[in-house]
């Protein structure tokens, strides 16, 4: 069983369209994250929610807007997209809030806008 | 510049070669992740220190936080440790890691 999912693991898409990342983990922790890697391969933190509430939220857009329906998941949902989205984004989870605790991540979505 | 740094950007070796990866750090920190992202892109979590070493297998961390440095070495390197190797740290006072640049390896046979 894979224990942090995400889908798609590929999005090609229009600049301006609206498209949704979802990630979902079956580890049973209360925190997840959202990372953006960059073309440079360098990670950041976009946001982290802890029981389907709001702890991180980095200098992200407005474009950029996560939902979490419940502790297992938590999506990203991006509207008009940019050339500039382009990247992989990763979600990642971990027990409790502490940001010592290891990090499960997921695949990973490669988002290319053309 | 980066708040965590690493060197070398990029690293060759022959299999069996000790390999050597530092990170070092300009803000204050209790604690040190050190990641692994595979050439497929997965990534995955090594080690987790505050202070000392850890040892896992063939990789070993190293920390010394009043230096602000971290190492990981590779003993015995082989192929299949080809993958980017990525420090990161939590600044005091906040929830969120910051990446260093991360070390691509690669371990020819």
């Amino acid at each position: 069983d894979t224990a942090v999912s995400q889908t798609p693991k590929y999005l090609v898409t229009q600049m301006g369209n609206d498209k949704s990342i979802k990630c979902e983990q079956n580890l049973g922790h209360d925190t997840m994250y959202w990372y953006k890697q960059d073309s440079k391969k360098f990670l950041k933190i976009m946001f982290s929610y802890n029981n389907k509430e709001l702890i991180i939220n980095e200098t992200v857009p407005n474009r950029f807007s996560p939902k979490s329906p419940d502790k297992a998941h938590l999506n990203l949902h991006i509207n008009s997209l940019e050339l500039g989205d382009s990247a992989v984004y990763f979600c990642a989870s971990s027990q409790g809030l502490e940001i010592y605790n290891e990090q499960f991540f997921g695949p990973g979505t490669r988002l290319t806008v053309l | 510049k980066n708040e965590v740094e690493q060197s070398p950007q990029n690293l060759t070796a022959q299999e069996g070669e000790f390999i050597t990866i530092n990170c070092s750090y300009s803000v204050g920190i209790s604690a040190l992740h050190w990641l692994q992202q595979h050439p497929g892109g997965g990534i995955v979590s090594l080690f987790m220190l505050s202070s000392g070493k850890k040892k896992h297998g063939r990789l070993i961390a190293t920390i010394n936080i009043q230096e602000k440095h971290s190492s990981l070495h590779i003993t015995a390197s082989h192929p299949r440790d080809s993958a980017v190797y990525i420090c990161a740290a939590p600044p005091f006072n906040t929830d969120k890691l910051i990446f260093g640049t991360g070390t691509r390896l690669q371990v020819f046979p």
